[in-house]
């Protein structure tokens, strides 16, 4: 079963706009954590934010911040004033933590392209 | 930039050969995943190295193979490769001693199996 769920078609955002990329994930562990990365079309996975599941707050990186809402299964993330260079490939991933597990479950990503 | 490194960064193969994709992990890191994101498709994980063992694999069959040395890189090796096997190989590193083992990624390297 799909452990990540990302399913938005690609998405144009207008520059200096913000833009918010849904994910929602299945676990029954309480304990987990979820990762934001982005790749653009050079191909590398560069990590953005997490979230653990037992976090009260919603985390915050730079323009980078995570909506969680645990009861909703959902981690969306919101990418503030949009720059040209936020082009690219959205992945969210899920880290669930049992012993002796560290693998990334990852979604299919979300396409953003900023137009200026 | 993340630290770490992957060689090579782009390869040509033919079905039944075998390769060998080799990644260097970030310093103080002694965990590498390696994943395999076919064209349009999220990463999938292959396997783990903690301490120069597995620790853990995805839904891989056995000729998919790794090592991890005790500088804490790491080599994916694939036998008798198939069509299917064109993707992007990526591996990442991470330490289990950090609060979010979060996982680092290299550039990458794509493989096209002809």
């Amino acid at each position: 079963a799909q452990k990540i769920t990302q399913t938005q078609p690609g998405m144009f955002v207008q520059e200096k706009e913000a833009v918010t990329l849904d994910c929602t994930y299945d676990t029954s562990d309480q304990s987990y954590g979820l990762f934001w990365y982005k790749q653009p079309s050079s191909g590398e996975m560069i990590f953005l934010i997490y979230q653990g599941s037992y976090d009260e707050q919603n985390a915050t990186e730079g323009r980078y911040s995570l909506n969680f809402q645990k009861a909703r299964k959902s981690a969306n993330l919101v990418i503030s004033a949009s720059q040209l260079g936020d082009s690219a490939m959205y992945f969210c991933a899920m880290r669930e933590d049992y012993y002796g597990n560290n693998r990334l479950a990852f979604g299919k990503g979300n396409q953003v392209v900023v137009i200026p | 930039e993340t630290g770490v490194t992957q060689s090579p960064t782009h390869l040509i193969k033919t079905r039944g050969q075998q390769v060998t994709l080799r990644c260097s992990s970030q310093s103080g890191h002694n965990t590498v995943s390696w994943y395999q994101q076919a064209l349009g498709q999220g990463p999938q994980f292959i396997f783990q190295y903690y301490r120069e063992e597995e620790n853990g694999r995805g839904n891989f069959p056995p000729r998919f193979s790794g090592l991890q040395f005790p500088n804490y890189s790491s080599e994916l090796n694939v036998n008798a490769l198939e069509l299917d096997d064109s993707a992007l190989y990526l591996c990442a590193s991470s330490s289990p001693s950090s609060e979010q083992e979060t996982q680092y990624f290299g550039p990458g390297t794509r493989l096209l199996v002809l």
